[in-house]
């Protein structure tokens, strides 16, 4: 399978443990989102790589979540101290993009509950 | 700030039935638009793109929208649905304003359909 590949698929954790989830972008392309989907709501954008470096955070992205995106291949995303307020589906995205016109492929993504 | 609304939340239908969704977003210039549609237990694929040229675009298993830039719309239609259509699906639009970054999702439409 060489789509986007996110792990794990599901994650249950207790309030304010830390929780770390990977992403594997499709091999060949240099843009890697994370975004956050809530029940009855579209997924919300929360930050972008291109290459290895993070070019947009969203203000969704308070000071306990930080992504990083090494050597410009997969992607984690921490969120520390977890919250109730933080269960949700964690999506991740890729897309090649030399130029304006391309689409995102997207990861089935980490379900998060906070208990 | 840059949204995109999905008029219909819930939308059942039976089989053969025609179909339509409509899709607004709220800030003029460039855009990009799309319709994604996410199976149960499935990842969000897309459906169908436009970037430019003709404003009516045909995507996979019959679908089809039609931009009309003075309506900020982008209404998804089927002409005759099918049981296996059953999903949820998206609207997304980026903009040129922000570099076509990021996608702005609507909430989505739950569409079921009945044999």
């Amino acid at each position: 399978d060489t789509g986007v590949s996110q792990n794990p698929r599901h994650k249950i954790t207790k309030r304010g443990q830390n929780v770390t989830f990977r992403c594997d972008p499709i091999s060949e392309h240099n843009r890697l989102y994370w975004y956050r989907q809530t029940l009855g709501q579209g997924p919300e954008f929360l930050t972008y790589f291109q290459n290895e470096a993070q070019l947009e955070k969203s203000r969704l992205l308070s000071d306990r979540f930080s992504a990083e995106r090494p050597k410009g291949s997969f992607s984690t995303l921490e969120i520390q101290r977890t919250e109730q307020g933080d269960s949700a589906m964690y999506l991740c995205a890729s897309s090649f993009t030399p130029a304006k016109n391309t689409e995102a492929f997207f990861g089935q993504g980490t379900r998060l509950t906070v208990v | 700030a840059q949204s995109v609304s999905q008029h219909n939340h819930h939308v059942i239908l039976s089989e053969a039935a025609s179909l339509e969704l409509g899709c607004n977003y709220s800030y003029g210039g460039t855009v990009n638009l799309f319709w994604y549609v996410q199976y149960p237990g499935q990842h969000l694929q897309l459906l169908l793109k436009y970037f430019s040229g003709d404003p009516l675009v045909k995507g996979i298993k019959g679908f089809e929208a039609e931009f009309i830039k003075s309506k900020f719309s982008f209404n998804l239609r089927k002409p005759s649905v099918q049981w296996s259509d059953t999903a949820e699906y998206f609207c997304a639009v980026n903009w040129a304003a922000t570099g076509f970054q990021k996608l702005v999702f609507g909430t989505g439409t739950r569409l079921l359909v009945s044999p």
